[in-house]
């Protein structure tokens, strides 16, 4: 089955820097990768995600790179914010196994913490 | 609409009760899920309702019984429970049950079992 290793556990920054968060993942059939924002006492909420035909895709402060061949991609996050404080999870998926939107396979998460 | 609602936010029980977590979407979605969170950790996938029909059952104790009434609403029905029960239980829908489907999840239930 897929594997998920998101690095690091723990990243803190100063605000107004940059963020950045790596994920690897080992089935290389997966072609679905979605990134998920949980504030405390919340459910996650999809930030941003990217299908295996394009290799980055931006949505304002927030990018996300792919790289297929070495199987990884990262987030990046532009000019921090303290609202950007959160836990971050990356997924994978083989958006063709039949499977479901349950086929998600999460990442162990990364605390993001933004030093004012 | 666009969200998930779930209630109650906070549920502690004893391990003798019986109660119900309850979950509905009002965005027309057709997959709706049981997620378990344990703090520090990803959510961990319990149940997948597909069209209203249990899919997927991830070898879940019995003491959890789900129930889907409608397309709109999911419940999860509590019986039983142990101390290492205790977590955050997430309800998510999905437009349908194929990978790649936009995964929308409520706020979650904080469940504490005494």
């Amino acid at each position: 089955g897929e594997n998920v290793e998101q690095h690091p556990s723990t990243l803190s920054v100063q605000e107004g820097d940059s963020a950045v968060i790596k994920c690897t993942y080992s089935d290389s059939a997966s072609n679905y990768f979605p990134w998920y924002k949980q504030e405390l006492g919340k459910g996650p909420q999809l930030i941003i995600d990217i299908r295996s035909n394009v290799g980055e895709k931006k949505d304002q402060r927030i990018a996300v790179t792919l790289n297929k061949t070495a199987k990884h991609f990262s987030l990046h996050i532009t000019e921090t914010q303290p609202e950007d404080s959160a836990v971050y999870f990356c997924a994978a998926s083989n958006a063709n196994s039949g499977g479901g939107a349950d086929g998600l396979t999460f990442g162990k998460g990364t605390h993001l913490i933004i030093q004012p | 609409d666009t969200e998930v609602t779930q209630t109650p936010k906070h549920l502690v029980m004893g391990m003798t009760n019986k109660k119900s977590l309850k979950c509905e979407q009002h965005m027309g979605h057709r997959a709706m899920y049981w997620y378990k969170q344990k703090a520090k950790k990803p959510p961990e996938l319990m149940f997948v309702y597909s069209y209203e029909k249990l899919s997927i059952n991830e070898s879940v104790p019995s003491r959890f019984s789900p129930e889907c009434p409608n397309s709109s609403l999911l419940n999860l029905h509590l019986h039983a429970l142990q101390p290492e029960d205790s977590a955050l239980y997430l309800c998510a829908s999905s437009q349908e049950r194929t990978s790649g489907s936009l995964l929308v999840f409520g706020p979650g239930t904080r469940l504490t079992v005494l």
